[in-house]
């Protein structure tokens, strides 16, 4: 079992660039979580998928930023016209169960993104 | 919003002392509460958990306490090692889904030989 694989690990991008993460869950997982990481600082929840539905996007900031987990593929998360505040880690996670307290996650390694 | 607080920020313990780390929540609807250590460049991996049903629970040299009246809980570590070192992060779930976690803001545990 490889766990939640996450890719590229490390993207550099200029301000105004598009960035893309990639997330494939542990197999036989089918819920998703992304979470970001400032330095110094702990996760902060951002958005909750399943196959084709978001399920909880109430920690995506309201502009630049979408997520997506297709029938087919990784989840991907979408940082659009970034800029130097965008710069952190950002962790996928995923769990065999989702809700309702059964949040055993498994957390990839991140991907660290640096907006010069 | 709803927040965890977590304490220490660092702890710093000789090889073979315990380390304790307290964290305090503020939904009461949270009902599940992991905690994870973070090696440097690596992700948070779980250690242990426990939910709301159960006031104690012991892994081997890990333990975590749960006061769901006083909206606590702590991870004790015994017999601490060198290679315990790294970033711990308690979190617990939002709301009665549960949908996501709300993650403390971390200790940076140093233990020396």
């Amino acid at each position: 079992n490889a766990g939640v694989m996450q890719n590229p690990r490390h993207l550099v991008r200029r301000r105004g660039q598009e960035a893309r993460l990639r997330c494939s869950p542990m197999k036989g997982h089918s819920h998703v979580y992304w979470y970001r990481q400032l330095p110094e600082e702990g996760l902060k929840f951002m958005v909750y998928l399943q196959k084709e539905n978001i399920i909880d996007e109430s920690g995506m900031p309201k502009e630049r930023f979408s997520a997506e987990f297709p029938k087919e593929g990784p989840s991907i998360l979408r940082i659009q016209q970034v800029v130097r505040g965008d710069s952190a880690a950002y962790f996928c996670a995923s769990s065999e169960q989702g809700g309702h307290g059964a949040n055993v996650l498994t957390f990839g390694a991140g991907s660290r993104l640096t907006v010069l | 919003g709803e927040n965890v607080e977590q304490h220490p920020s660092t702890l710093s313990v000789q090889e073979g002392d315990s380390a304790v780390i307290k964290c305090t929540y503020s939904d009461s609807a949270s009902n599940y509460f992991p905690w994870y250590k973070q090696e440097l460049g690596k992700g948070p991996q779980l250690i242990i958990d426990i939910r709301s049903n159960v006031g104690e629970k012991k892994d081997q040299r890990i333990a975590v306490t749960l006061n769901k009246t006083a909206k606590h809980f702590s991870l004790h570590i015994t017999e601490t090692q060198p290679e315990d070192s790294a970033v711990y992060f308690c979190a617990a779930s939002i709301g009665q889904a549960g949908t996501a976690l709300i993650f403390g803001k971390g200790t940076t545990l140093s233990v020396s030989s």
